[in-house]
């Protein structure tokens, strides 16, 4: 699975949109990219996931750019609750198991 | 809630012990996955199950060893434990194989080793 690159530490003013960047620039046609967000230490929990088309649902929006070498994970009104760390995980379709990086703390300040 | 249970929340446990994890996957999933996060180490994948049978290992220990059955819960048995597994142990459960479904998480079991 390609390696993804997110920086470790984002603020976010709580209401603003939190706009969480990821870098997957050797990404194969088949490999989706997955968010997933871990509160403390709660497990981590899955967000959203797209291919190559950009995806929304309640809980945020992915924006994949068109040559699929970086991704977007958009939270509309962040509040407090989005303190989490974030990870941005490209897997190959397929029942294969998750790599986790060090994702991006986001913290969303009051 | 995501439809994952993992007992016990807590286990307090001695060196040269012995423990099981247990995890129960959502309705109808059959893939059961496996990780362990240690501060020093993050989150990382140990073993998985498909269907009752292993599927894929990842940075398992040998003291360490899993099964799934035929209920499709299944138990991940941590031997003769250093103070070194101290961690946080997740399971993770997706539906039918071989398609790009979210693998969803339950809450851990905490292992401290005294």
């Amino acid at each position: 699975d390609a390696k993804t690159t997110q920086p470790p530490s984002m603020d976010c003013a709580e209401g603003r949109a939190a706009n969480l960047p990821c870098n997957h620039s050797t990404i194969s046609g088949n490999e989706y990219v997955y968010w997933y967000r871990q509160i403390h230490s709660q497990g981590p929990q899955y967000i959203i996931h797209g291919l190559k088309n950009n995806e929304t649902n309640e809980m945020a929006s992915l924006i994949i750019t068109e040559d699929r070498k970086s991704s977007t994970l958009i939270l509309p009104h962040a509040t407090l609750r989005d303190t989490a760390v974030y990870y941005c995980i490209v897997r190959s379709s397929g029942n294969t198991p998750l790599v986790f990086g060090k994702g991006t703390r986001l913290s969303v300040i009051a | 809630d995501s439809g994952v249970t993992q007992t016990p929340k807590h286990l307090i446990t001695a060196t040269g012990q012995r423990v099981t994890l247990r995890c129960s996957p959502r309705s109808g999933d059959l893939s059961v996955y496996w990780y362990q996060q240690s501060l020093d180490q993050g989150l990382q994948f140990l073993i998985q199950y498909y269907n009752g049978e292993e599927r894929a290992k990842g940075n398992i220990l040998e003291r360490f060893s899993a099964q799934q059955f035929p209920d499709l819960h299944s138990e991940l048995n941590l031997s003769s434990l250093e103070l070194g597994d101290s961690a946080l142990y997740f399971c993770a459960t997706t539906g039918t194989g071989f398609s790009n479904q979210p693998q969803h998480f339950g809450d851990g079991t905490r292992l401290s080793i005294l």
